[in-house]
């Protein structure tokens, strides 16, 4: 497509309810990211991707965070047994290489628990 | 660890009325230091990258320069439609499956009335 395309845009859950948040990225870029921007904060790492690894999870806050990337495109960001500090907008990048090349956002989405 | 801060945190203009915008980095090594404009309730939106000192870009009414400790946004004769939060983010030289996460600082609030 023409740009990052993240789906839902708007997600509203129940607490202890597990949510998945999908991400199609640029056609043809390998680098993935997502990244959390709670209400008036800045932009938090979770993971990055090249191809379908993940050389870099340090932003995942706990063991209820994971995510997959599969074919080089599609990724997918799961939380399991959501709390209210999950709630958030989840964005997600893509850039073509990851390497000295502008990484371009996706719209987000935000997730409420309540 | 990487740091990025933005000041200041708000600013407001008149129209017509020019200023500055400042992003202090600590980084081990510099790969690229980016600027994304973000509109309430979107993703952020590309701007510029720098890669050296002494780097500067120019998008209309807008310029970015590059110094080893920190960049400049600087926003001439603006318009309301410039009104958005102005990130800034750099990516650290290292092994590209660890070192390419941008970390972002948390914004200049831009408002620009009439």
């Amino acid at each position: 497509g023409a740009g990052v395309s993240q789906s839902p845009s708007n997600k509203v859950t129940e607490k202890g309810k597990d949510v998945e948040l999908r991400c199609d990225p640029i056609s043809g870029h390998t680098a993935l990211y997502w990244y959390r921007q709670r209400l008036g904060q800045g932009l938090e790492f979770l993971i990055y991707f090249q191809g379908n690894s993940a050389p870099d999870k340090s932003g995942l806050p706990s063991d209820r965070f994971s995510a997959e990337r599969t074919g080089e495109s599609v990724s997918t960001l799961t939380i399991q047994r959501t709390q209210q500090e999950d709630s958030a907008v989840y964005l997600c990048a893509s850039s073509l290489d990851g390497w000295k090349t502008e990484a371009f956002f996706g719209q987000g989405t935000r997730l409420t628990v309540v | 660890e990487d740091q990025v801060t933005q000041s200041p945190e708000a600013l407001r203009l008149q129209e017509g009325e020019s200023s500055s915008l400042n992003c202090s980095y600590t980084v081990s090594g510099l790969r690229g230091l980016f600027w994304y404009r973000q509109d309430p309730g979107k993703g952020p939106e590309f701007l510029f990258t720098l890669y050296s000192a002494g780097e500067e870009k120019e998008k209309e009414r807008l310029k970015a320069t590059l110094t080893k400790k920190e960049s400049f946004l600087h926003i001439t004769a603006p318009k309301p439609e410039d009104s958005a939060t102005y990130l800034c983010a750099v990516q650290a030289r290292g092994d590209t499956g660890t070192a390419s996460k941008l970390t972002f600082g948390t914004g200049t609030r831009l408002q620009v009335t009439l």
